[in-house]
């Protein structure tokens, strides 16, 4: 059974200060996406990652999937409020159409 | 439509009653998902169509729950003899194509349906 842990669980900062989510795995993923999630809402995709090593930027988010595609992280540079959410991994299993989530990672960044 | 349309946005049944939850996806989407959400956690992967072929029911936590589609419509989930385990939002998303085929296509999110069971 695939499971994709995310840490930290929760994670509370300042504005302006740095942060990186993991997300990790034992299974390997054929691509890996990031959601985020706001209360009342359906997640809603930032990006999708294939290729093992692939590192792909989003304005102040930076996302990379690991070499051997079991893990990825997400770097959030100078958080702002407007981040503050739940963070979701998605991994696609392998032979599969099937997209494993992960535990989440609530973050909350203070004004 | 627009986005995809989940209904209702709430329940709240009694426990042993049967529920149905129903999912419009985006038009021309060949992909629909079923995923459960339980409070603060992270989407448990229920069931997934896509077009005709058999849906992967792997997800489904026990034969209480069942989930339909006919063709690239609506979806109706099935939860029989609800039980307050099953308290949870259940989220349905489609995807134009199917996330194996297309490397990652995305998958637009309908906004939950929150079911209680008291």
């Amino acid at each position: 059974t695939q499971l994709l842990e995310q840490s930290p669980q929760f994670l509370s900062i300042q504005e302006g200060e740095n942060l990186t989510v993991y997300c990790n795995s034992s299974s390997v993923f054929s691509s890996l996406q990031w959601y985020r999630q706001e209360p009342g809402e359906g997640p809603v995709l930032l990006v999708t990652v294939v290729t093992g090593g692939e590192v792909k930027k989003l304005k102040r988010l930076t996302f990379q999937f690991g070499d051997a595609r079991k893990d990825s992280s997400l770097h959030i540079t100078a958080a702002q409020p407007g981040d503050t959410g739940l963070y979701l991994c998605a991994g696609a299993v392998p032979g599969t159409y099937k997209y494993i989530f992960g535990t989440g990672t609530r973050l909350k960044v203070l004004a | 439509g627009a986005g995809v349309s989940q209904s209702p946005s709430n329940k709240v049944t009694e426990k042993g009653k049967d529920v149905e939850l129903r999912c419009d996806p985006i038009s021309g989407h060949t992909a629909l998902y079923w995923y459960r959400q339980r409070l603060g956690q992270g989407l448990e992967f229920l069931i997934y169509f896509q077009g005709n072929s058999a849906p992967d029911k792997s997800g489904l936590p026990s034969d209480r729950f069942s989930a339909e589609r006919t063709g690239e419509s609506v979806s109706t989930l099935t939860i029989q003899r609800t039980q307050q385990e099953d308290s949870a939002v259940y989220l349905c998303a489609s995807s134009a194509l199917s996330w194996r085929d297309a490397g990652g296509e995305e998958a637009f999110f309908g906004q939950g349906t929150r079911l209680t069971v008291v």
